[in-house]
């Protein structure tokens, strides 16, 4: 199993600014994912943060718009850029596989 | 298009009643089922997955690929089972697609 520990656990934010949420795990870990979970939506699916390369980015999601960072296998920080409030959310920080995945405690972030 | 659908925002049930969450999904190929949960002020987590065939806290989910289901059924709610439940698809690679998510609140 694995315990993931993910900060700030909520933030207020100014349109224009960035956020960075941070995820640790306690143990090394092969794919960590980010999720975003927006008022009433399912849990979609970011991007995934490769250790020592480019993260994958899923449809509609950008790099210039959520830069990853995965510097290890234990850790990982996504970046929220340039924030409107759409991007108002859950954000959620994963690791795992095909077999199960385990959850941050998520970010709440609200932008004014 | 592969998509996951509870129908149901919010079931309510009574305590000792038998409760049944609802999962359909539209998936082409041979798909991996799970079912997560998340309690108050905890974080999601796995309930159980198809493939495992097992039984946890009372809850069981039949895969039905002919009527591509994946229902989740508790013959005896308990109050402690109330939470947001969410049916989630995998193509047996990291990749899931979730559901919006079912609360279940079971009344005293």
């Amino acid at each position: 199993s694995a315990v993931i520990s993910q900060k700030p656990s909520r933030d207020i934010c100014q349109r224009g600014t960035s956020l960075t949420i941070q995820c640790q795990v306690d143990s090394q870990v092969t794919m960590m994912f980010w999720y975003r979970q927006q008022p009433g939506q399912s849990l979609t699916l970011i991007a995934t943060a490769n250790q020592g390369s480019e993260a994958t980015y899923e449809s509609g999601f950008v790099i210039d718009k959520f830069p990853i960072s995965r510097p290890n296998l234990t850790f990982s920080t996504l970046t929220v850029s340039n924030m409107s409030p759409e991007d108002s959310s859950i954000y959620l920080c994963s690791a795992g596989g095909s077999e199960k995945l385990f959850f941050g405690s998520g970010t709440q972030l609200s932008v004014l | 298009a592969q998509r996951v659908t509870q129908p149901e925002k919010l079931l309510s049930v009574f305590k000792g009643a038998p409760v049944e969450l609802k999962c359909n999904y539209s998936y082409s190929g041979s798909p991996e089922l799970f079912w997560y949960v998340q309690y108050s002020r905890q974080r999601l987590q796995l309930l159980l997955r198809h493939i495992s065939r097992e039984s946890i806290k009372g809850f069981t989910a039949d895969l039905n690929k002919g009527e591509t289901s994946f229902h989740l059924k508790k013959p005896f709610a308990q109050e402690e089972d109330s939470a947001m439940y969410y049916c989630a698809l995998s193509e047996g690679t990291y990749k899931y697609i979730f559901g919006t998510g079912t609360r279940l609140k079971v009344l005293a």
